[in-house]
């Protein structure tokens, strides 16, 4: 069955990238019904939608994230990556990778559906000096 | 500050029927389906419900997800010591073209 593996470093410096990877097995992230996402969670807190995205480069962000997040795919790994620049304490979190469903596609775009299933284990991030 | 607004927590004894509620808009939940997440201590989240009322394989039929409007609800009956956890509804959001997730409920088995 599908599995998702987030990896990465556990401790980034302030105003640095953090860059985490999510790799996929027993599944493509090639296939077309599906979208692949990133979410977090701040200690003792709820979770957060990062953003998602699609084979064919349709990416949706966070609108409160989005001017620092990146997220793509390495279809030749079968891996999917996130990048967060300029991360604060505030980016202190439990970051998780997780399949989600392609909604539908219209004639100029492919929207997400938000069904999370599976998700990784998740993979502590703190952001210190 | 989350848009989908839930009970930070609810409780209820063994055998009990609870229920946790989700508010939004109608950018959200009144024009998009719901999800449930259960998380457990220490671990993932995981889809508990889908599309509104439909539960993935291996979900008990003590859970159940309904919508009306601009509203949610995630109903336990029956309720074990095992369902304690966090629970969130998620949908998306068509003003900001993006997910959203409740606060989360905490759920205390008495």
């Amino acid at each position: 069955q599908l599995q998702l593996q987030e990896s990465g470093p556990g401790l980034v410096k302030p105003s640095e990238t953090l860059s985490l990877t999510c790799t996929v097995s027993d599944g493509s992230i090639s296939s077309n019904n599906y979208y692949w996402g990133w979410i977090r969670q701040p200690p003792g807190k709820g979770l957060e939608w990062i953003g998602s995205f699609y084979y064919s480069g349709s990416t949706y962000y966070n609108p409160s994230l989005k001017s620092r997040v990146t997220i793509s795919a390495d279809t030749s790994k079968n891996q999917f990556s996130l990048k967060l620049s300029s991360v604060t304490a505030a980016d202190t979190a439990v970051y998780y990778c997780a399949r989600d469903r392609l909604r539908f596609c219209s004639t100029t775009a492919c929207y997400p559906e938000n069904w999370f299933d599976p998700w990784g284990q998740g993979i502590l991030v703190t952001v210190s000096s | 500050q989350s848009v989908l607004t839930q009970p930070p927590s609810a409780s209820g004894a063994p055998g009990q029927r609870v229920t946790i509620s989700c508010s939004g808009s109608s950018s959200n939940i009144g024009s998009n389906f719901v999800y449930w997440y259960q998380q457990l201590p220490g671990t993932a989240p995981k889809l508990l419900i889908y599309t509104n009322n439909q539960r993935p394989s291996g979900v008990p039929d003590r859970f159940s997800g309904s919508k009306s409007g601009t509203s949610a609800s995630l109903a336990i009956s029956g309720l074990r010591s095992e369902d304690e956890a966090d629970y969130y509804c998620a949908a998306w959001d068509d003003s900001l073209s993006g997910v959203l997730f409740g606060g989360g409920t905490k759920l205390i088995v008495l």
